[in-house]
């Protein structure tokens, strides 16, 4: 069974850029999820989706982040315009449902400048 | 906001020893799981217990569930340097909406 997919895995961007991840979650897992981890910090939740639905997009900071998820399949986390504290792993996970164990991708590791 | 705190933040043993690590938490939980993620690398999920569960194994694993102090503690037996990795706790409360908050982690190595 194919894992979690993340592209890119490395960004480096100046401050002010943009810049986009893109997520495929594992085949039939209708909850999908994006988290910031901070170096030495547990990952942070910023958007759930259930199918193409949003859950919960509380801890997304919405003046400058957006997330989609088309179709109920494959997701994209955008940050226009970023700042030099969007600098994190940004990890995608899905699961079968919600509140159950999660799979994650490798991660995209940002650095803005 | 993180809902788990792991404690020790830090972590080292020698290989074959035991490791303990603990997580608190404050609200009422559905379930409580545990992840770990080895440098540069994302989680992996270890294991799921229930609120209504005390203790779960796998493999080398022993986590046990403390639903009156609102703990937890992930028990690594007879540790190998492969277990070298950040570990933490993720909680799933009960009722409603049921959103996973992870703990800040403990750092383990184990020195060959």
């Amino acid at each position: 069974e194919a894992g979690v997919a993340q592209s890119p895995r490395y960004k480096i961007i100046e401050k002010r850029q943009s810049v986009a991840f893109w997520c495929n979650p594992i085949s039939g897992h209708a909850t999908l999820y994006w988290y910031q981890q901070i170096l030495g910090q547990g990952p942070k939740l910023l958007i759930q989706f259930q199918n193409n639905g949003v859950v919960d997009d509380s801890q997304l900071p919405k003046d400058r982040f957006s997330a989609e998820r088309l179709k109920g399949v494959d997701s994209t986390l955008k940050i226009q315009p970023a700042k030099l504290e969007d600098s994190a792993v940004y990890l995608c996970a899905s699961s079968p449902d919600r509140g159950v164990g999660q799979f994650f991708g490798p991660g995209t590791r940002l650095t803005v400048l | 906001s993180q809902q788990g705190e792991e404690d020790p933040q830090a972590l080292s043993i020698q290989e074959g020893e035991n490791a303990t690590m603990n997580c608190s938490y404050k609200t009422s939980i559905n379930n409580l799981q545990w992840y770990r993620q080895n440098s540069g690398r994302g989680l992996v999920h270890l294991i799921l217990i229930r609120s209504n569960e005390r203790e779960k194994h796998s493999g080398r694993l022993r986590v046990t569930l403390d639903t009156s102090k609102k703990s937890s503690s992930l028990l690594i037996t007879a540790s190998r340097a492969a277990d070298t990795a950040s570990y933490f706790c993720a909680t799933v409360p009960s009722g409603g909406y049921q959103k996973v908050t992870f703990g800040t982690g403990t750092k383990l190595q184990v020195i060959p």
